[in-house]
C-alpha cells in the first residue's frame, strides 16, 4: 500500500518568513495530493491540493509543488502569520475507484513566532 | 448545511465495554470514512464505505466494525473496547463523479478514552 513520509515534524519560523514542509510517497499510481491544516482541538481542513497532471499550484500565500519522478511534493507558505500556527498534514491517494483512500503523513507542527 | 457531524463529542469507557460512534452528513456524499488520530501518527483509516450498504477495511480495522444502512450515516462500533483504542476518531465524507476533486470533509471528532 501507499506510504507517505513527512518532514520536518516540527518547524518554528519568525513571522514574515517562509515555511516549507516536504512529503514523499511510494505508490506511483497516486494522483491526488491534498494538504490539510488542523488547529488545536479542531478538525482537519483542506487548504490546497494538487493533481498529478500539474506541477505547481498557488493560492495566495500558499503553494504546493509536485515532482512525480521523484515522488515528492511540498507545501510552501510565504509571509507567515501567527494564525498559520497549526499542524499540517500531507496526504496521497488514487482518485479513480478504490474509495479514494487517503494515506496521511505524520504531520508537521508549525509555530510562527512574533 | 451542517456538513459532517459526529456523536458523541467525548466518551470514557471501561475496558470491555462496547459503544457506537455515529457520523452523519447532509451533503449527499457517496463515500464515507472513519479515521483515528493518535499523537505523532497522523490519521489512519479504519474502515470506509463507497455507498449505502457497502463497507471495506482500511489500514487499521481490527477491533472495529462499521455499518452504512443509510447513505447519510456511517456507524463505527467497538464491541469490546481496549486501552489501545483510546484516540480521537474522525469521520469524513466525499462526493464522487466527474468534476469533483478528491476533497474529504471532516467531522469535528470524537475523543474516546478507554480505561
Amino acid at each position: 500500500g501507499e506510504n507517505v513520509e513527512q518532514h520536518p515534524s516540527t518547524l518554528s519560523v519568525q513571522e514574515g518568513d517562509s515555511a516549507v514542509i516536504k512529503c514523499t510517497y511510494s505508490d506511483s499510481a497516486s494522483n491526488y495530493f491534498p494538504w490539510y491544516k488542523q488547529e488545536l482541538g479542531k478538525r482537519p481542513q483542506l487548504i490546497i491540493d494538487i493533481r498529478s497532471n500539474v506541477g505547481e499550484k498557488k493560492d495566495q500565500r500558499i503553494a504546493v509543488t509536485l515532482n512525480k519522478t521523484a515522488k515528492h511534493f511540498s507545501l510552501h507558505i510565504t509571509e507567515t502569520q501567527p494564525e498559520d500556527s497549526a499542524v499540517y498534514f500531507c496526504a496521497a491517494s488514487v482518485v479513480t475507484g478504490g474509495g479514494n483512500k487517503l494515506t496521511f503523513g505524520t504531520g508537521t507542527q508549525l509555530k510562527v513566532e512574533l | 448545511n451542517a456538513g459532517v457531524t459526529q456523536t458523541p463529542k467525548f466518551r470514557v469507557l471501561k475496558t470491555g465495554q462496547s459503544m457506537t460512534l455515529l457520523c452523519a452528513q447532509d451533503m449527499n456524499h457517496e463515500y464515507m470514512y472513519w479515521y483515528r488520530q493518535d499523537p505523532g501518527m497522523g490519521l489512519r483509516l479504519i474502515h470506509y464505505s463507497v455507498g449505502e450498504g457497502t463497507t471495506a477495511k482500511g489500514e487499521v480495522p481490527d477491533g472495529y466494525n462499521v455499518s452504512r444502512l443509510k447513505k447519510q450515516n456511517f456507524l463505527l462500533g467497538l464491541e469490546s473496547a481496549a486501552p489501545s483504542q483510546t484516540s480521537v476518531y474522525f469521520c469524513a465524507s466525499r462526493q464522487t463523479g466527474t468534476g469533483y476533486k478528491g476533497e474529504q470533509f471532516f467531522g469535528p471528532g470524537t475523543r474516546l478514552t478507554v480505561l
